[in-house]
């Protein structure tokens, strides 16, 4: 497809569970982020890569959290030992990337994580 | 640090009526604003943005906002809407150096009914 893919859309996890979830950016978008958006909150910024360099890692909330762009195109967040307030919306973005026209950020419609 | 505030959570209006939906910021640099709309259950899209030159911005749809330096704002409004715009809106921002990267208000629900 033409958009920014998330697999899965819906994803159930027991407590103490790891997960993985998956991000297609738009083909050739140099940027790729990730957000948490918590129910009835705007997005929070959790990292970012520019290719496979993962340059900003400051949003995400503990070192159970760790995210992967090895080919510099598709990306994994990884969350390990799940907790209940993991649970929220998963967002990813690509972009064309700095310096190469393009302010704007391309949203996938997200994994929707649940921890019981 | 960047913050922004959306003053209001849900807003009701009727078809056709006018709707204006305030969002302040704050930050110590230079920004970009932008509105996201998230229609149910689909992502965010962008709505418009203000980057440099006219304060005054405008969507597709009829949407418009206006870039306040002063008062550090950038509202959104539309003069007629649709039972189609019921959605919700989110502004943000970002640095200039670090376009990518946005901080969100926390969302507008706009409920139009006829």
């Amino acid at each position: 497809g033409a958009g920014v893919s998330q697999s899965p859309r819906y994803k159930v996890a027991k407590r103490g569970q790891d997960v993985a979830l998956r991000c297609d950016p738009i083909s050739g978008h140099v940027s790729l982020f990730w957000y948490q958006q918590a129910l009835g909150q705007g997005p929070e910024f959790l990292t970012y890569f520019q290719n496979e360099a993962q340059l900003d890692k400051s949003g995400l909330p503990s070192d159970r959290f760790f995210a992967e762009r090895p080919e510099g195109s598709v990306s994994t967040l990884k969350i390990q030992r799940t907790q209940q307030e993991d649970s929220a919306v998963y967002l990813c973005a690509s972009s064309l990337g700095p310096g190469r026209g393009s302010t704007e950020a391309f949203f996938g419609q997200g994994t929707r994580l649940t921890v019981v | 640090a960047q913050s922004v505030t959306q003053l209001d959570s849900q807003v009701p209006v009727f078809e056709e009526a006018p709707v204006e939906l305030r969002c302040n910021y704050s930050s110590s640099v230079s920004v970009y604003l932008f509105w996201y709309v998230q229609y149910p259950n689909q992502g965010l899209q962008l709505l418009l943005k203000y980057l440099s030159g006219s304060t005054l911005v405008e969507s597709i749809n009829g949407f418009e906002a206006e870039f306040n330096k002063s008062q550090t704002s950038f509202h959104l409004r539309k003069p007629s809407v649709h039972i189609s715009d019921t959605a919700e809106y989110f502004c943000a921002v970002s640095d200039t150096d670090s376009w990518g990267k946005l901080q969100f208000g926390a969302g507008t629900q706009v409920v139009v009914t006829p």
